[in-house]
């Protein structure tokens, strides 16, 4: 079965930009959840969403939003971008509890 | 919050060798994941431990929950340079969904 789709791979945006990323999950998965990793702070956890609803959200600026569509399609959009949010975003599909996470590739966001 | 430390922070071994790392959470295990990371790419799911005292293998990989002390070890018997990379635990904190990880453990393998 199809793995779960990040696009766009790469990305180059310039500060006060904003920016949407796109993940589509494993068909059947109805959680998705979105996370940044940098060198410095490594995984950080950034939301969940369940059904089209946030389930969970981690500690970041209100810059960072997202949304699920009713098909489980998530996007994260980062408004009025820093130099700070160069990073690697990953989404992760879930089944539901007794499963693991499966990961997509990436989105690599560069900020100049 | 919960954290998770990671040791050693980065691994050389020979080809062949076996190695064992380590996971340890600041609070209670729920359930403990083992992903391996390429740089720059997307993690690649290895493990689930949710039980204490559990243990699971893929391979020449396997994993280890102590509930006790909070911790989780991986031990890769016989080393291959395709086991090269970075090996990340998650951990579920209770609130389900949401998974904290550490920093990462940097592994080489010498030919």
């Amino acid at each position: 079965k199809a793995g779960v789709t990040q696009t766009p791979r790469y990305l180059i945006k310039t500060r006060g930009q904003q920016v949407t990323l796109s993940c589509s999950p494993i068909s059947g998965h109805r959680s998705v959840s979105w996370y940044q990793q940098t060198p410095g702070q490594g995984l950080q956890f950034l939301f969940e969403y369940f059904s089209e609803t946030q389930r969970n959200k981690g500690n970041f600026p209100g810059r960072f939003s997202g949304r699920q569509f009713s098909n489980s399609r998530s996007e994260m959009n980062v408004s009025t971008l820093e130099l700070g949010d160069s990073a690697l975003y990953l989404c992760a599909s879930w089944p539901g509890p007794g499963y693991g996470y499966t990961f997509g590739s990436g989105t690599r966001l560069t900020v100049v | 919050s919960q954290e998770l430390e990671q040791s050693p922070q980065s691994l050389i071994v020979q080809e062949g060798k076996n190695l064992t790392i380590n996971c340890t959470s600041s609070k209670t295990l729920y359930g403990l994941y083992w992903y391996k990371q390429k740089y720059g790419e997307g993690l690649i799911f290895l493990m689930m431990l949710q039980k204490g005292g559990e243990e699971k293998s893929h391979e020449k990989i396997t994993a280890k929950l102590d509930e006790k002390k909070q911790q989780s070890s991986l031990h890769i018997t016989a080393s291959q340079p395709s086991h090269a990379g970075i090996y990340l635990c998650g951990a579920d904190s209770g609130a389900n969904s949401k998974l904290t990880f550490g920093k990462g453990i940097t592994l080489s393998v010498r030919p």
